[in-house]
């Protein structure tokens, strides 16, 4: 499966936005680019996915790039409950995926 | 039921005993998979499911690990003779549609299992 490069950790401070990178450059025409978080103690929790455009939804956006070789998912107001793992994978259907150890994000109050 | 549901959520278990966790998805999600979780690393993929056939096992870390789905519902994974080098999260996930990945997976809150 198509790999993905994230960065071990960010931090934001409280009700900044937040740019979390995604690198894939191996991506493939019919992988889409999805992104889940992990809060601690918990099982992964969807956020977010797509294709080739940008996607909104009630807890994030995502920007992928013209070239879908790199991807951003944007909390527009941070808050201590963002606090998390986040993960950026790349799904074609017939599944064999596996997470990386993702972005820890610390949220400053 | 509005979730996937895991059972038992905690397991400690003597090292050589076997053990079964089970996994109740989403009702009508048709693909089914099993992840596994060390302390402090990502996900490692196990073996995924549609309906009820496995056609790729080879996720599986030995052949002391197996699973099995009935119905197109609940799945059972089991781990003979326990090793300590078993010990972690073990979380199950269930989407819409194996074929489409046009689906997000919904993740279980997994079972943590202690080898001792």
């Amino acid at each position: 499966d198509a790999k993905t490069t994230q960065p071990n950790s960010m931090e934001s401070n409280e009700e900044e936005p937040v740019h979390l990178p995604c690198n894939h450059s191996t991506i493939s025409g019919t992988d889409y680019i999805h992104w889940y978080r992990q809060l601690p103690s918990q099982g992964p929790e969807y956020v977010i996915h797509g294709l080739t455009s940008n996607v909104n939804n009630r807890m994030a956006s995502l920007a992928i790039a013209e070239d879908r070789k790199s991807s951003t998912l944007i909390l527009h107001r941070a808050t201590l409950r963002d606090a998390a793992v986040y993960y950026c994978i790349l799904r074609d259907g017939y599944q064999k995926v596996t997470f990386g150890t993702g972005t820890k994000l610390q949220v400053i109050p | 039921g509005a979730g996937v549901s895991q059972s038992p959520s905690n397991k400690v278990t003597e090292k050589g005993k076997d053990v079964e966790l089970r996994c109740d998805p989403i009702s009508g999600h048709t693909a089914l998979y099993w992840y596994r979780q060390s302390l402090g690393q990502g996900l490692e993929f196990l073996i995924y499911f549609q309906g009820n056939s496995a056609p790729d096992k080879s996720g599986l870390p030995s052949d002391r690990f197996s699973a099995e789905r009935t119905g197109g519902s609940v799945s059972t994974l089991t781990i003979q003779r326990t090793q300590q080098e078993d010990s972690a999260v073990y979380l199950c996930a269930s989407s819409l549609s194996l074929a489409s990945a046009n689906y997000g997976y919904t993740f279980g809150s997994g079972t943590r299992l202690t080898v001792v």
